[in-house]
C-alpha cells in the first residue's frame, strides 16, 4: 500500500540554524507533495507543493526538494526563528484524497 | 468569512449520544473535505465532496458515520451512536476545484465521546 513516513516525531534546534525534515514514501510515485504547518489548536495551513519534474522549490526562508530516486522530500527552514516552532505535514495525493505523513514538531529554541 | 469555519469548536458527548459536526466553506469552493486526526496522529480522510458529482466516502470508518452538503456551501458530518474512539479534533478543509489545489482547512471541532 502507498505509504508517507515523516521518521522523527521531533526536532529540536537552536534559532539562527536551519532546520531540515523529512518525508519518504514507498510503492508509489506521486505526481507531486505538498508541505503544511499545523499550529497547536488550529487547522493545517498550506506552505509548498512540489512537483515530480521540479528538483527544489523556494518560498523565502523555505526550500522543499524532491528526489524521485531516493523517493524522499526534504523540507528546509532556514535562519529559523522561534516562531517556526509548529508542527510540519507533508502529503500526497490518492485518488481524491490528500493523504498526511503524521507529522514533525519543531521546536526552535532562543 | 475569509476562512473555512467549523462549529462547534469543541463538543463532549456521551458514548452511544449522536452528534453533528458543521463546516462552512469558503465561498466559491466546489470541493469540501472532512478529515479525522486523533491525538498525537496525522490526518485521516474520510470523505470528500465536488461540486454536484457523488460524494467519495471511501475513508469513512464506519456505517455510523454520514455526511452531507447542499450544493456547494455548508456540510455536516454526523456521527451515530458515538463510540470512545470516534474522539478526536474533525477537520474540514475546502478548496477551489479538483483535489489538486490547495486546501484550506477550518480550526476543526475537537470531539470527546465520554
Amino acid at each position: 500500500s502507498q505509504k508517507i513516513e515523516q521518521n522523527s516525531e521531533a526536532l529540536n534546534i537552536q534559532e539562527g540554524k536551519t532546520a531540515t525534515l523529512t518525508c519518504n514514501y514507498t510503492n508509489y510515485s506521486p505526481a507531486y507533495l505538498q508541505w503544511y504547518r499545523q499550529d497547536p489548536g488550529r487547522g493545517p495551513v498550506f506552505l509548498l507543493l512540489i512537483r515530480e519534474n521540479e528538483k527544489e522549490k523556494r518560498k523565502e526562508r523555505l526550500k522543499v526538494t524532491f528526489d524521485t530516486t531516493l523517493k524522499q522530500s526534504l523540507f528546509h527552514i532556514t535562519a529559523s526563528q522561534p516562531a517556526d516552532s509548529a508542527t510540519y505535514l507533508c502529503a500526497h495525493q490518492a485518488g481524491t484524497a490528500l493523504i498526511f505523513g503524521k507529522g514533525t514538531t519543531l521546536s526552535v529554541s532562543s | 468569512g475569509a476562512g473555512v469555519s467549523q462549529s462547534p469548536s469543541n463538543k463532549v458527548t456521551e458514548k452511544g449520544k449522536d452528534v453533528e459536526l458543521r463546516c462552512d466553506p469558503i465561498s466559491g469552493h466546489t470541493a469540501l473535505y472532512w478529515y479525522r486526526q486523533r491525538l498525537g496522529q496525522g490526518l485521516e480522510f474520510l470523505i470528500y465532496f465536488q461540486g454536484n458529482s457523488a460524494p467519495d466516502k471511501s475513508g469513512l470508518p464506519s456505517d455510523r458515520f454520514s455526511a452531507e452538503r447542499t450544493g456547494e456551501s455548508v456540510s455536516t458530518l454526523t456521527i451515530q451512536r458515538t463510540q470512545q474512539e470516534d474522539s478526536a479534533v474533525y477537520l474540514c478543509a475546502s478548496s477551489f476545484g479538483t483535489s489538486a489545489d490547495t486546501q484550506y482547512f477550518g480550526p476543526g471541532t475537537r470531539l470527546t465521546v465520554l
